[in-house]
């Protein structure tokens, strides 16, 4: 596609429950990123893929942050037992081998 | 423990004079510096970025300054138009990493007409 996809644009969800994020990366870009940004702040990283490699989980959380990219193109970020603290924009972003990010639209999780 | 330090929230400036976004770091490891611009309900969008071997890069309405004894990053944007009306995030990559982007809070600028 021309840019990159993220679906839903908004989601709510009940404490507790079980949410997924999906992310659609610009066709044939290698890199994919994940960012958390609250309100008021800076995204910050989560996750990178090179392909279907996950190589920097460094940023997640919590163990109730999971993703996954298993072909190597959309990416999933699942949040497990969600927590009010998880509110936020879920940022993907994805770059061919030496080129610059492309950010979408972004996810607004609130948490009630 | 912030790398990357915008300390002022806001700022207004009128149509056609100069904007200046400011940003501290941290860490003299780092390679790049980068702005991004971001207006509601869209992601960021990059803008303009400056190697650490440089201290300026200018395009077109926009030049950015780096100040590596002082650790400070500038943006300027002149002259300010209202469509420059955003939030302004400066990033750092640093070297070796995966090529993570580490933001600063942004600053919303607001050009008045």
């Amino acid at each position: 596609g021309a840019g990159v996809s993220q679906s839903p644009r908004y989601k709510v969800a009940k404490r507790g429950q079980d949410v997924a994020l999906r992310c659609d990366p610009i066709s044939g870009h290698v890199s994919l990123f994940w960012y958390q940004q609250a309100l008021g702040q800076g995204p910050e990283f989560l996750t990178y893929f090179q392909n279907e490699a996950q190589l920097d989980k460094s940023g997640l959380p919590s163990d109730r942050f999971f993703a996954e990219r298993p072909e190597g193109s959309v990416s999933t970020l699942k949040i497990q037992r969600t927590q009010q603290e998880d509110s936020a924009v879920y940022l993907c972003a994805s770059s061919s081998a030496q080129g610059g990010y492309t950010f979408g639209s972004g996810t607004r999780l609130t948490v009630v | 423990d912030q790398q990357v330090k915008q300390n002022s929230p806001s700022l207004s400036v009128q149509e056609g004079r100069i904007s200046i976004l400011n940003c501290d770091y941290t860490n003299s490891m780092f390679d790049y510096f980068l702005w991004y611009k971001k207006y509601p309900a869209e992601g960021p969008t990059f803008l303009i970025s400056i190697s650490s071997i440089k201290d300026k890069n200018e395009d077109g309405r926009f030049t950015v300054f780096l100040n590596k004894s002082a650790k400070h990053l500038s943006l300027h944007i002149v002259p300010s138009q209202p469509g420059d009306s955003a939030v302004y995030f400066c990033a750092v990559i640093s070297s070796g990493s995966a090529r993570q982007l580490t933001f600063g809070s942004g600053t919303q600028l607001t050009v008045l007409p």
